[in-house]
């Protein structure tokens, strides 16, 4: 059964810091990875997808890379803003005939002015 | 698209009342998914269906919870009687089947508050 983890639960940083954000997974036979961004009280909203076959991607000041061999992902913010405050969870899509994503618990970032 | 649309936003019942939950996927989207959030156990899949057919419901916690997809641009999430831990957030979410897959794009969720 796939298990993805998440590290750090919370972050804090002060605004205009780069940062990563850490995601592992125990099942590396995925056929993509997908970040998500969560404010409080709302849905989910995606940021970056990964392809199984990809290494990385990016959408302007984020970054996603993935090493499917050792099952991780991470989330690479760059120049903070406290805009970017928010919970951010990754997921993966487990290959085989099922489809469903897996999420990990989060990471609770704040970004202090 | 005005992509994936969950009714009602908020709802709250009293304990032992059935509730429906509604969910409008993205047109063309063959995968639905039905998920459930709470603090203590994140975000938790109940059941999903590609082509309106269920295909794993081993997330459903009881015989309570139960799920149908009539057709392509609609789903429920029922439950009946509800109860007090019932309480979260439940999302639903579609993805369309490709080599490789797709992006999954989530509803803004239904808030249930069970009393």
């Amino acid at each position: 059964k796939q298990e993805v983890t998440q590290i750090p639960a919370a972050l804090s940083v002060p605004e205009g810091e780069n940062l990563v954000l850490n995601c592992s997974f125990t099942d590396s036979a995925i056929y993509n990875l997908q970040w998500f961004r969560q404010d409080p009280g709302k849905g989910l909203t995606s940021l970056l997808l990964i392809q199984s076959s990809q290494r990385e991607q990016t959408s302007g000041r984020l970054n996603a890379s993935l090493d499917k061999s050792s099952g991780r992902s991470t989330l690479y913010i760059a120049a903070s803003q406290p805009g970017d405050s928010a919970t951010y969870l990754c997921a993966v899509t487990s290959s085989g005939s099922a489809r469903q994503l897996t999420f990990g618990s989060g990471t609770q970032l704040t970004v202090l002015p | 698209d005005a992509g994936v649309i969950q009714s009602p936003r908020h709802e709250v019942t009293e304990m032992g009342q059935e509730v429906t939950l509604r969910c409008k996927p993205i047109s063309g989207h063959d995968y639905l998914f039905w998920y459930r959030q709470t603090m203590m156990r994140g975000l938790e899949l109940l059941i999903y269906f590609n082509n309106n057919v269920p295909i794993d419901d081993s997330g459903m916690p009881e015989d309570r919870f139960s799920a149908k997809m009539p057709n392509a641009s609609f789903s429920t999430l029922k439950i009946q009687p509800s109860e007090p831990r019932d309480s979260a957030v439940y999302f639903c979410a579609s993805t369309q089947h490709r080599v490789g897959g797709t992006e999954a794009f989530f509803g803004q969720g239904t808030r249930l508050t069970v009393v």
